[in-house]
């Protein structure tokens, strides 16, 4: 049973460009989370989804930032127009269902996005 | 607000010893709270969950004590080993969407 996949592992931008970080969640899990981790701090919600449904995007910036999880297919986190400020590793993690104790998030290895 | 965060950046201990790493929350709600390790270009990997109504709840090698009055948790390793060096984060969930994550306290094992 593979775990949460996330790619690419590494992805190099320049300012301005776009950024699209992929995540297949665990086989049989429907939600998927976002996080964002600056180096040497905690992880920060970013959003949350389920299939075709954003239930909370709280912790994404209003602009340039967009997430989705459509029917078939990864949940992708789009940024656009990155700025430097945007380099940082991004996780997600996948839950069967809502995380409450006994659904624990399970997390992918994160992809490490750097913008020159 | 919510908030989430840890007495001490690092932590070295010997080698069989045993580990205790600390947590302090803000806010009274009761809800659970996570303990994650975080290896180096890895993403966070769960170790112990314990809800607010709890004061104790052990695992293998691993103890989660959670003090309501003081609003502090805390994480005891047993015996520790090279492998549990890691940074370990304490997380907390607010009602059933997401949680919210501390800064993290690096753990090195001296031989």
């Amino acid at each position: 049973n593979a775990g949460v996949m996330q790619n690419p592992r590494h992805l190099v931008r320049r300012r301005g460009q776009e950024a699209r970080l992929r995540c297949s969640p665990m086989k049989g899990h429907s939600h998927v989370y976002w996080y964002r981790q600056l180096p040497e701090e905690g992880l920060k919600f970013m959003v949350y989804l389920q299939k075709e449904n954003i239930i909370d995007e709280s912790g994404m910036p209003k602009e340039r930032f967009s997430a989705e999880f459509p029917k078939e297919g990864p949940s992708i986190l789009r940024i656009q127009q990155v700025v430097r400020g945007d380099s940082a590793a991004y996780f997600c993690a996948s839950s069967p269902g809502v995380v409450a104790t006994n659904e624990k998030l399970f997390f992918g290895s994160g992809t490490q996005l750097s913008v020159l | 607000g919510e908030s989430v965060g840890l007495h001490l950046p690092t932590l070295s201990v010997q080698e069989g010893d045993n580990s205790i790493i600390n947590c302090a929350y803000s806010n009274s709600a009761s809800d659970y709270f996570i303990w994650y390790k975080q290896e180096s270009g890895k993403g966070p990997q769960f170790i112990i969950d314990i809800r607010s109504n709890m004061d104790k709840r052990q695992g293998q090698r691993v103890t989660v004590l959670l003090n309501k009055t003081v609003k502090h948790l805390s994480l005891q390793i047993a015996a520790t080993q090279p492998g549990d060096s890691a940074v370990y984060f304490c997380a907390r969930g607010f009602g059933n969407e997401k949680l919210t994550f501390g800064t993290g306290t690096r753990l090195t094992i001296i031989p």
